[in-house]
């Protein structure tokens, strides 16, 4: 159980155009969704925290034009990367919690998308 | 600020060995930490987590331990083997940060046949 999955898995694109990447929880609801880049031997840092039905929150640093998160379901939430320059190329990664469970502050993550701006 | 750290980037082992990761937290408030896999190319992976009213869980191969008054968290690999071989995060919760994870910097373990 508590699957997550992402789409794409690659994705590599021009400097100025935009790209989706989605998220899934497959088997489960989740009512947080969070988002991450990462870069080649680095940690995970976090862009934002997607709650289901509200807007998202970022990060300091994290410009929200850019990075455009939607959450329209307990199961979907999407990051649009809106005009990506090379420096936008990175490993993005999703996770969920687990709706409704308060006693657990589990994330599951996603496969991760590797993003390459031409 | 305040954040999660490692202490050694790289561990090698050799394989039937025991390996031993550890990490340092500075937050206090803490109060749920998690260890994450992460093989080359793929999101992190659950391993094991623990609360801070705890000081030792066990799973299967796998123990962690949480010592509050130095703040300091370890992953315990039984017999370790060679898919064991990827990055180690821990990952660290404060109360009140609706589960938000600061994670540390990663250990590289390096299983040697």
């Amino acid at each position: 159980g508590a699957v997550v999955s992402q789409h794409p898995s690659r994705v590599i694109c021009k400097s100025g155009t935009s790209v989706k990447i989605e998220c899934r929880s497959l088997d489960f609801q989740a009512t947080t969704m969070f988002w991450y880049r990462q870069f080649p031997k680095q940690s995970l840092m976090l862009m934002a925290t997607s709650n289901e039905g509200s807007k998202a929150t970022y990060e300091q640093g994290v410009e929200k034009d850019k990075f455009l998160i939607n959450h329209a379901s307990l199961t979907l939430s999407t990051l649009t990367v809106t005009s990506a320059h090379p420096e936008d190329s990175s490993f993005y990664i999703c996770s969920a919690s687990l709706a409704g469970d308060l006693s657990t502050d589990t994330q599951y993550f996603g496969p991760g998308t590797r993003l390459t701006v031409l | 600020g305040e954040s999660v750290g490692l202490h050694l980037p790289t561990l090698s082992v050799q394989e039937g060995d025991n390996s031993i990761i550890n990490c340092a937290y500075s937050n206090s408030a803490s109060d749920y930490f998690i260890w994450y896999k992460q093989e080359s190319g793929k999101g992190p992976q659950f391993i094991i987590d623990i609360r801070s009213n705890m000081d030792k869980r066990q799973g299967q191969r796998v123990t962690v331990l949480l010592n509050k008054t130095v703040k300091h968290l370890s992953l315990q690999i039984a017999a370790t083997q060679p898919g064991d071989s990827a990055v180690y995060f821990c990952a660290e919760n404060i109360p009140g940060t609706a589960s938000k994870l600061t994670f540390g910097t990663g250990t590289r373990l390096q299983v040697t046949l």
